[in-house]
């Protein structure tokens, strides 16, 4: 059973479309974050939310957390071929910020392609 | 901007042996991280550090691994005597202070164990 699980796994549009990706658990987490990786390379920290509810927007992305804390999205508006990635939800679960420890649980990640 | 560096980005060592991968945290950074990511599986936490000692470890980080921060800048993980299950990508990374959630990774350094 996967801590956090993301969907989809895979996801190939065209460009100009829009899309969502999701993150979510049955657990509560203090934060979540989503990270963008690309081959060979580390991720690459695009957001961070911490309220329940809150919406974050990074030009074309819109991240929200969900309200009882246990799930987040991002969306992507008018997506580019540069917007091609895996894009990464990773989360400091509730319990696990105490002696500011905040270690991550990544989920597997959507792997995305815009075609041109 | 600031980053995380990562030294070798690739190593290939033989199964027994002992390596030692190097991380640059980002200067005015607190609390340090090891994290793997095996191909094709999610990344995965190993270990925490912050005043000069971990804080947390996870089951991976058994006796063969340690960590140290011989001086002021440097972040090491240390395998004693590599397996070939060893092999995968090891990210640093690093994270300002106390209720700040964000870290911030490295670019990582391959391992692979032959």
């Amino acid at each position: 059973t996967q801590l956090l699980e993301q969907s989809p796994q895979f996801l190939s549009i065209q460009e100009g479309e829009n899309l969502t990706v999701y993150c979510n658990s049955s657990s509560v987490f203090s934060s979540l974050q989503w990270y963008r990786q690309e081959p060979g390379e580390g991720p690459v920290l695009l957001v961070t939310v911490v309220t329940g509810g809150e919406v974050k927007k990074l030009k074309r992305l819109t991240f929200q957390f969900g309200d009882a804390r246990k799930d987040s999205s991002l969306h992507i508006t008018a997506a580019q071929p540069g917007d091609t990635g895996l894009y990464l939800c990773a989360g400091v679960r509730w319990g696990n910020s105490g002696g500011s420890n905040y270690k991550l649980t990544f989920g597997k990640g959507t792997l995305l392609t815009v075609n041109p | 901007e600031p980053e995380v560096t990562q030294t070798p980005s690739h190593q290939v060592t033989q199964m027994g042996q002992e390596v030692i991968l190097r991380c640059v945290p980002i200067s005015n950074h607190l609390y340090f991280y090891w994290y793997r990511q095996i191909l094709g599986q999610k990344v995965e936490f190993l270990v925490s550090f912050y005043n000069n000692e971990i804080s947390e470890k996870s089951e991976i980080f058994d006796d063969q691994f340690s960590v140290e921060r011989p001086d002021g800048s440097n972040f090491t993980l240390k395998i004693r005597s590599t397996k070939l299950e060893d092999s995968a990508m090891y990210f640093c990374a690093s994270r300002t202070g106390t209720s700040d959630h964000e870290q911030y990774f490295g670019p990582g350094t391959r391992l692979t164990v032959t």
